[in-house]
């Protein structure tokens, strides 16, 4: 059964800290991964989208990491501001001659304080 | 400015009130969605439609129903609402479904009594 999911359902962190929100995923046939920032009460953004050949890619101060052998993937948040609050979605796409199917982890919801 | 619009944005309806959701995309997407998310399930796929004319389920498809009769437009059909289809419901719209980011809505809060 494909599955998305995330770790921590939700952290409380200081402004200024950093944080690594993590995704495991079992999803067959993989084709992408996308990172998606859910501001209360607004629709998700995405933040970044990554492929089986990437890595890592980077956002600004968001840097998105991927294990495809591991099937995982990691999302660190570098000298976090109180903006950064939000849930913060994982979404693994799979594809094959029968169709094509999102898979939502329940997301992380992150709580930046002063 | 590209985006995916939403009508109404806050609905309170009783059960059995025939409803439509709509929704409209201005960037040519082929690739249209409907979701519902709940606390503690998070983002749930209703229907998708692939292009004009072609529309499939989702993982949570009963209970509604969708149109795509023009490539702009995806609204969602609440025929006999009830309590339990109260939700944050979100349209969403991509290029196509393979690679490219989805532009979501800015959600319609749907209380259904």
């Amino acid at each position: 059964k494909n599955q998305v999911e995330q770790s921590p359902q939700s952290l409380i962190i200081l402004e200024g800290k950093n944080c690594t929100l993590q995704c495991n995923y079992t999803v067959s046939p993989f084709s992408n991964l996308r990172w998606y920032k859910q501001d209360t009460g607004r629709g998700p953004v995405s933040l970044t989208i990554m492929t089986f050949s990437e890595n890592t890619k980077s956002n600004g101060r968001y840097t998105a990491t991927l294990d495809a052998d591991t099937k995982q993937s990691s999302l660190h948040i570098t000298a976090s501001q109180l903006s950064d609050s939000a849930s913060y979605i994982c979404v693994v796409s799979a594809y094959s001659q029968a169709g094509t199917a999102l898979i939502f982890g329940k997301g992380t919801t992150l709580s930046v304080s002063s | 400015e590209a985006q995916v619009t939403q009508n109404p944005r806050y609905l309170i309806t009783v059960t059995g009130k025939k409803l439509t959701v709509t929704c409209s995309q201005n960037m040519n997407h082929e690739y249209m969605s409907w979701y519902r998310q709940d606390p503690g399930l998070g983002l749930r796929q209703i229907y998708y439609s692939m292009n004009v004319e072609v529309t499939d389920k989702g993982d949570v498809p009963e209970g509604y129903k969708v149109s795509r009769k023009e490539k702009r437009n995806f609204p969602l059909i609440l025929e006999s609402p009830s309590p339990n289809q109260t939700s944050l419901y979100f349209c969403a719209s991509s290029l196509a479904v393979t690679s490219d980011e989805q532009f979501f809505g800015p959600g319609t809060r749907l209380t259904v009594l």
